[in-house]
Order: structure tokens, then C-alpha cells, then sequence
């Protein structure tokens, strides 16, 4: 069965990077696109970026302000999620998700997500 | 971007109850139109795709409707386990945008 498996919990200071793994197993890797999501306590679902893992193309949301690098190790289908120049507004649950049709890069219905990596950035 | 709206941002409901959830878009979207039921500490599941197509082992009280800006879900007759927070998403166009959320509440 389909399956994304992310990586533990991350404490992180203002100014620091976070690298979070989402590593897919159960279907082909390079199929379907890998996109990200973040939702901080208690708010809605915010969508990051995309990765094609077939080639490594990117997308990223504009009000990400270029803090957000997405790349993939084809070897061992995983994809990874660096953050970068933190701050304490960063705090939230990044997940993963993969959208239920393969080879596309406009879609973005998402039938399988891994279970959500914590990112708490504080002094 | 595509703003999604949804209405209301919380409901009290019993169990047995009719619930109607309201999402809309800031400007005119075609079928990408997605539900999910999000649980306290876990990840969003899909229920609805296409705005009225019924993702595989969701349960048929469940159901999607809703066209151009206006799009709704309802739950004919409210269970234990579907006390959740849901969301409807845009896929029309890029960014992906979500609406704000619908707590559904034990009343």
C-alpha cells in the first residue's frame, strides 16, 4: 500500500534551517509528483511546493519568499523539505502529500499524505 | 491566488443530524474541487474529488455538490466518528488554496 513516511519532530532556533524526509514507499517513485503542505496550531492548510521526483522540476509557493527547497533522492524514494532562515511564525506541521494522478504536474488532489513532521522554532 | 471561504467556521451537532458545509471561491473554478475531514493530530483524508465524486471507502452518507464558485458538502445523518475539522480545496489553478476549515462539534 501506498505509504509516506516522514521524518521525527524538529526544535529549532530563529535564523536556523530544518531539513524534514518524506520517504515513499508501496507505489513508483518517479510516478507522481510530491507536493508539501504546512498547517501551524490550530490554523488551515497551507500548500508550500511541488516536486516532480521524475527529473527533480520544482514549484514554490510566492510567500515562501524563497526560504523553501525541495529535492528528492531517486535511490531511496525520499523526498526533502529544507526551511531556511527560521522563524517563530515557521511553527507548524509539514506534511507531505501525493496527488491521485500520476504524471501530472497540475494535479493536486491528494489521496495519500504522510503523518506530519512537528517544526517548533523557538529561542 | 483563488481565496476559499468556507462557512461556518464551526457547527454543534448531534448525532443523527443533517450537516451543511459551504465553500466559496473567489472567482469561478472547474471540477478540482476537493473535501477533507481532518481528525485532532492527524492528516487530512480525502473525501470528495471532482466536487461530487465520492473518494473509494467513504462512507455514501457523505456527498459533494456545487459548481462555478459555490460548492457544498453534507453529511445526511452525522455519526461518532465524524466529528473532525473539514476542508474544501481548489485545484483549479496553482497555488492549490484552502478554506479556512469547518469544526463540526458534539452538541
Amino acid at each position: 500500500q501506498v505509504q509516506l513516511l516522514q521524518s521525527d519532530a524538529e526544535v529549532k532556533k530563529p535564523g536556523a534551517s530544518v531539513k524534514v524526509s518524506c520517504k515513499a514507499s508501496g507505489y513508483t517513485f518517479t510516478s507522481h509528483y510530491i507536493h508539501w503542505v504546512r498547517q501551524a496550531p490550530g490554523q488551515g492548510l497551507d500548500w508550500m511546493g511541488l516536486i516532480n521526483p521524475d527529473g527533480g522540476g520544482t514549484s514554490y509557493a510566492s510567500n515562501f519568499h524563497g526560504r523553501v527547497t525541495l529535492t528528492r533522492d531517486t535511490s531511496t524514494s525520499t523526498v526533502y523539505m529544507v526551511l531556511s532562515s527560521l522563524r517563530p511564525e515557521d511553527t507548524a506541521v509539514y506534511y507531505c502529500a501525493r496527488p491521485s494522478t500520476p504524471y501530472s504536474s497540475s494535479s493536486a488532489l491528494f489521496d495519500h499524505w504522510g503523518q506530519g513532521t512537528l517544526v517548533t522554532v523557538s529561542s | 491566488d483563488i481565496q476559499m471561504t468556507q462557512s461556518p467556521s464551526s457547527v454543534s451537532a448531534s448525532v443523527g443530524d443533517r450537516v451543511t458545509i459551504t465553500c466559496r471561491a473567489s472567482q469561478g473554478i472547474s471540477s478540482p474541487l476537493a473535501w477533507y475531514q481532518q481528525k485532532p493530530g492527524k492528516a487530512p483524508k480525502l473525501l470528495v474529488y471532482s466536487a461530487s465524486s465520492l473518494q473509494s471507502g467513504v462512507p455514501s452518507r457523505f456527498s459533494g455538490s456545487g459548481s462555478g464558485t459555490d460548492f457544498t458538502l453534507t453529511i445526511s445523518s452525522l455519526q461518532p466518528e465524524d466529528f473532525a475539522t473539514y476542508y474544501c480545496q481548489q485545484a483549479n489553478s496553482f497555488p492549490p488554496t484552502f478554506g479556512g476549515g469547518t469544526k463540526v462539534e458534539i452538541k
